[in-house]
């Protein structure tokens, strides 16, 4: 049982080119998001996903895009990456709605993306 | 629209000495979910507690303790003799509620607490 695994650990970036991040978690759950991390800003929830094949925006969405083709995955693309971008990465999941059970987050152990 | 307070952005203390970080929210939900979270300097993100809104009582767990006012918007962190492995930035969070009053993990987060503790 792996929980949530982040790939890759680091990436450096040329402004304007595109890339995917990947995010996947062995633990059968339904909800999954992206989160940026930013220096004294906390984490920002970019997309989120409640179950396979449906996907909705969080507070950050412009510049990346979601899809979520399988329980198991949850792929985060930057299309044209700007300086902007630059930030540390989370993905998170969840097993069922929250407030059901005592439920929380799992976190993914971070992606370090430099755009240059 | 949600929002998390952590005014403190940094804190230093020496060890053995108690520390309280405080945490402030706004929400316009009457039932919502508190979270705090840990970051080591290693980066990952450790989940510390969880409360409900409809639970009002403080909850201790070992050299931790959680102070939830609803009165006052805030759910404080305390650290009881504090050790040098509990220098970390600190997190907290509010959940957001669907309509059908369930809550997907969509947390606003603070701006986080940097506490260093020095031996």
């Amino acid at each position: 049982n792996a929980g949530v695994t982040q790939t890759p650990k680091f990436q450096v970036l040329k402004t304007g080119q595109s890339m995917t991040l990947q995010c996947a978690q062995d633990m059968n759950h339904e909800y999954m998001s992206w989160y940026r991390q930013d220096p004294g800003m906390g984490l920002r929830l970019i997309h989120y996903s409640v179950g396979a094949g449906i996907t909705d925006q969080g507070e950050v969405p412009n510049g990346y895009n979601v899809s979520r083709s399988t329980t198991e995955d949850f792929p985060l693309r930057l299309l044209s990456a700007a300086p902007s971008q630059t930030s540390v990465y989370f993905c998170a999941s969840s097993y069922r709605p929250i407030r059901q059970t005592n439920e929380k987050l799992f976190f993914g152990s971070g992606t370090q993306l430099s755009v240059l | 629209a949600q929002k998390v307070t952590q005014a403190q952005t940094e804190i230093s203390v020496v060890e053995k000495e108690d520390v309280t970080l405080d945490c402030v929210y706004e929400t316009r939900d009457t039932t919502y979910y508190l979270f705090w979270y840990k970051q080591p300097p290693s980066g990952e993100l450790v989940f510390l507690i969880r409360r409900n809104s409809f639970d009002e009582q403080n909850e201790i767990s070992g050299r931790y303790s959680w102070n939830f006012q609803k009165s006052t918007s805030s759910f404080n962190f305390t650290i009881t003799a504090s050790q040098v492995v509990d220098s970390a930035v600190y997190f907290c969070a509010l959940s957001e509620l669907s309509a059908g009053g369930t809550s997907y993990g969509k947390l606003t987060f603070g701006q986080g607490t940097i506490l260093t503790v020095h031996p």
